[in-house]
C-alpha cells in the first residue's frame, strides 16, 4: 500500500528565507506527483504537477523535483513571503489503481 | 476559482438530521470524486465517478450516500452521522479517470456534527 510522507509537519521562517518541503513514498510505481497548497478551511490549488518521467518542474519562486527511483520530492520556495503561508500537500498518481494518494501536508508559517 | 464549485460552505447537523452536500463542475470533465479530510490526516478518497457510473468505493459506511446525476453535478447524501465525522469534504472533477489527468477541487464543505 503507497503511503505519502512529509517533513517537517511544520516550518517558521522569516520572510526572505529559502526553504525546502519533503515528501516521500514508498511504491515508485507512480504515474506522476503533484504538490498542492491549501490556504485554511479552503480547498486545493494544484502549484505544480510532475510527470514520472520528468526530474523537475518550476513556477515561478517554487521548483519540484522528483527522485522516482528513491521515492522523493521535494518543493524549493525562494524568497518566502508572508503570503506564502499555507499547508502543503503532496500527492503521488498510482500506476496501478488510477489514484491520488496524500500525504498530511506541511504547516508554513512566513513570518514578516 | 478553479471552476469547482461546493454548497453549502459550512453544515452543522445533528446525529439523526437528513442533509445533502452539492458540487458542480463547470470545466467539462467526466471524472468527480468525493474526499474528507480529518484534521492532522492525509485527504482520504471516498468516492469516484466516471461518466456517471461509480467507479470507487473506498470501504465508506453507508451513512454517506453519494448520487450523481449527469457529469456535471455531484452529490454526498448524509444520514444518521457520528461526530467523527466532523471533517471537511472535498469535491474535485478531472478531464478522465486516469491518474495522469490533473484534478481541480473545490473550496470544500466544513461539517460538524454534534
Amino acid at each position: 500500500k503507497q503511503e505519502v510522507t512529509q517533513i517537517p509537519a511544520a516550518l517558521s521562517v522569516p520572510e526572505g528565507e529559502n526553504l525546502v518541503l519533503n515528501c516521500s513514498f514508498t511504491d515508485s510505481a507512480i504515474y506522476n506527483l503533484q504538490w498542492f497548497r491549501q490556504d485554511p478551511g479552503k480547498g486545493l490549488t494544484s502549484l505544480l504537477l510532475i510527470q514520472s518521467s520528468q526530474r523537475e518542474q518550476t513556477s515561478g519562486r517554487l521548483n519540484a523535483s522528483l527522485d522516482k527511483s528513491s521515492g522523493r520530492s521535494t518543493l524549493y520556495i525562494a524568497a518566502s513571503q508572508p503570503g506564502d503561508s499555507a499547508t502543503y500537500l503532496c500527492a503521488v498518481g498510482e500506476e496501478y489503481g488510477n489514484k491520488l494518494v496524500f500525504g498530511a501536508g506541511t504547516i508554513l508559517r512566513v513570518k514578516s | 476559482e478553479t471552476g469547482v464549485t461546493q454548497t453549502p460552505r459550512h453544515l452543522v447537523m445533528g446525529m439523526t438530521n437528513k442533509k445533502s452536500l452539492k458540487c458542480e463542475q463547470h470545466l467539462g470533465h467526466n471524472a468527480m470524486y468525493w474526499y474528507k479530510q480529518s484534521a492532522k490526516k492525509p485527504l482520504e478518497l471516498m468516492f469516484v465517478y466516471s461518466l456517471e457510473e461509480r467507479v470507487e468505493n473506498n470501504s465508506v459506511p453507508s451513512r454517506f450516500s453519494p448520487e450523481c446525476p449527469n457529469s456535471s453535478h455531484l452529490f454526498l447524501h448524509l444520514h444518521t452521522l457520528q461526530p467523527e465525522d466532523s471533517a471537511l469534504y472535498l469535491c474535485a472533477s478531472s478531464l478522465g479517470l486516469r491518474v495522469i489527468n490533473e484534478q481541480f477541487f473545490g473550496p470544500g464543505t466544513r461539517l460538524t456534527v454534534l
